[in-house]
Parts: structure tokens; sequence; C-alpha cells
């Protein structure tokens, strides 16, 4: 049913690197939003956006960052990854405001950084 | 800020018993409601979406209830399978500010062939 997707679905990293998660969406969806979830814990929201040059903070403070150029694409950037931030990272999308918006969510990408 | 709770945490039940999930939310300011099954590592998969005027929602062996008042919907799965074993999460869509979502702990589920 979703048409949204995050690449890469696993990613072990050193200590100290640069990494982007990607995230896709052909739904047309304005909002997006980026969760972060530890095993067993609940989902955080950590960063959102209304469209297309807009990004927000979640209530979850976050080192990462993400943009939001094009409607579909909505990256989310690690400039130096550390073991604190090994997590599973959930992306979602939904229409804003429009009937009764329904989030879809990715396959998520965990992350371990070593 | 809207605060999200799930009850239980965890629950076992053998096959084919009908069971019911509970989700309770502190404002009733909700645009939604929407439940969702995750598996274990994976992402989310939607289940139900009640909208804050509906009462209840079906699709299939599912029934999710909405009672925007109490600030309660519950999730009725009947005739169990090993198969529904995942953790269901509830989350309610807030009318107010960024009109986010705010998700419950989840309740993990265990069906016992």
């Amino acid at each position: 049913e979703a048409d949204i997707y995050q690449t890469p679905r696993y990613l072990v990293i050193g200590t100290g690197k640069k990494i982007t998660l990607e995230c896709s969406q052909t739904m047309g969806h304005d909002k997006m939003y980026w969760y972060q979830q530890d095993p067993g814990m609940e989902l955080h929201l950590i960063h959102y956006s209304y469209g297309v040059n807009s990004t927000e903070k979640g209530d979850l403070s976050s080192e990462s960052t993400v943009s939001r150029i094009r409607t579909e694409h909505f990256p989310l950037t690690l400039e130096s990854a550390r073991p604190s931030h090994t997590s599973q990272y959930l992306c979602a999308s939904s229409e804003f405001l429009s009937g009764a918006p329904k989030a879809f969510f990715g396959q998520g990408t965990r992350l371990t950084v070593v | 800020k809207q605060e999200v709770t799930q009850i239980p945490a965890a629950l076992s039940v053998p096959e084919g018993e009908n069971l019911v999930l509970n989700c309770s939310f502190t404002d009733s300011a909700i645009y939604n409601l929407q439940w969702f099954r995750q598996d274990p590592g994976k992402g989310l998969t939607s289940l139900l979406l009640i909208q804050s005027s509906q009462r209840e929602q079906t699709s299939g062996r599912l029934n999710a209830s909405l009672d925007k008042s109490s600030g309660r919907s519950t999730l009725y799965i009947a005739a169990s399978q090993p198969g529904d074993s995942a953790t269901y999460l509830c989350a309610a869509r807030s009318q107010t500010g960024a009109n986010n979502l705010f998700f419950g702990t989840g309740t993990r589920l265990t069906v016992i062939p």
C-alpha cells in the first residue's frame, strides 16, 4: 500500500563518519517526518517538514539535520556519527490536513555506529 | 503536550481468542487516531484510521473504536492468529500546533499456537 521508501535498510558505520539516510515517497504528500526508535521503545519525532524548503525540529532533540528540496525526497544527515546515534530511523509522510490525513511509514533504517 | 498511553504493554493469548488493546490520550483535540502494526525491526503498517467525527472503523477481523470525549480508543482483534503477533501502536494526530502524530509505547502481542 505504502509508496515510501527508505535506504539503506541496515547500516553499520564507524564513529566520525558522515551519513545520509534516504527517504522518498511517490504519493505527492506535503508533510514528511523522521522518527527515531530505540528497540522496544516508543517513536520520537525528530524532524518534520510541511513541504519544499520547510524543515522543523521535532519533540526529541537530535544532532541530525534534514533538507527538503523536492516534495518527494526528505533525507536525514548525521555529520559525524557516534555510538549514541545507534537506533532505528523511520520516515513517514502524509497529506497535510486533507480529509483525514493518513500517515504512511517506510520500512526503516537500522543504524549501528561502532 | 499530547500524551498517549497503551495498556497492556504486553499480552499473550492462545490462538482463536478475541482480544482488546487499549489506547488513551490526554488531549481530546485530535484530528484523527490511527492504529499501526509493527513487526520486529520493521517499519509501521497502517491498520485503521478513525476520524475525530467517527465512532469506529472495521477492517476484516479488526475493529477500532474512538471515544474522543473520554480520550480512549480500543482495537478489537477477533479470532486471533499466530500471524497477528506483533507490536500494535496507536497514534493521535493533534488538531493544534503542527498537527503531528503522537505515539503510544505500544502493546506487544503474542498469539500462541
